[in-house]
């Protein structure tokens, strides 16, 4: 089955610089990669995600890179601010044919240093 | 997104006792599933609610323990049964909007403790 591996698992940066979180898959039929963030004590919420088709996607400060060769993608995200401090996971799925199940990395707990 | 809410928010269990939660949603959706997620740990699926026949479970989880039931394209149930402390979990369910192709999306979650 798929893995998901996650780095790093904690990340601190000071408020404005950028973050950029790693993941990595096993399974090269995959096809969909969510990312979500989970802030203490609440659901995880889809921030963006990204499809096997397209190699980079963007909405305001976060962007999403997909490497299928190496079979990696990573979160970016810029200009960070005090309220993007939260736990984010990545997830691969491979998706259609009535095939959604997700499975997600470990997680990284970002703290933005004000 | 759909709304979704769950029932119980939390609970506190005695072992060996079974617990029921529900997952409903505003508007039909095509696909369920439930999901654990441990203390400070990442989610892990449980199961795919199908509606209308048996749950498909992942490596690692039973019917037995966890029977689960969906009726129609808004609403299942999970159950924990014969309850331990190592089944003291954050239960999620998500849903795939109908209309929609991949994307998931969480319910509040039941935070179970069990005693």
């Amino acid at each position: 089955g798929e893995n998901v591996e996650q780095h790093p698992s904690t990340l601190s940066v000071q408020e404005g610089d950028s973050a950029v979180i790693k993941c990595t898959y096993s399974d090269s039929a995959s096809n969909y990669f969510p990312w979500y963030k989970q802030e203490l004590g609440k659901r995880p919420q889809l921030i963006i995600d990204i499809r096997s088709n397209v190699g980079e996607k963007k909405d305001q400060r976060i962007a999403v890179t997909l490497n299928k060769t190496a079979k990696h993608f990573s979160l970016h995200i810029t200009e960070t601010q005090p309220e993007d401090s939260a736990v984010y996971f990545c997830a691969a799925s491979t998706g259609g044919a009535g095939s959604y199940q997700l499975t997600f990395g470990k997680g990284t707990k970002l703290s933005v240093i004000p | 997104s759909a709304v979704i809410s769950q029932k119980p928010s939390r609970d506190i269990c005695q072992r060996g006792t079974s617990l029921t939660i529900q997952c409903q949603v505003d508007s039909q959706v095509t696909m369920m599933f439930w999901y654990r997620q441990q203390p400070g740990q990442s989610l892990t699926l449980i199961a795919t609610a199908n509606q209308g026949s048996e749950a498909t479970y992942e490596s690692g989880f039973v019917i037995d323990k966890f029977p689960i039931s969906r009726p129609n394209l808004t609403f299942s149930t999970l159950t924990v049964s014969n309850m331990s402390p190592e089944d003291s979990s954050i239960y999620l369910c998500s849903v795939v909007r109908r209309g929609t192709t991949y994307e998931q999306y969480f319910g509040p979650g039941t935070r179970l403790t069990v005693t």
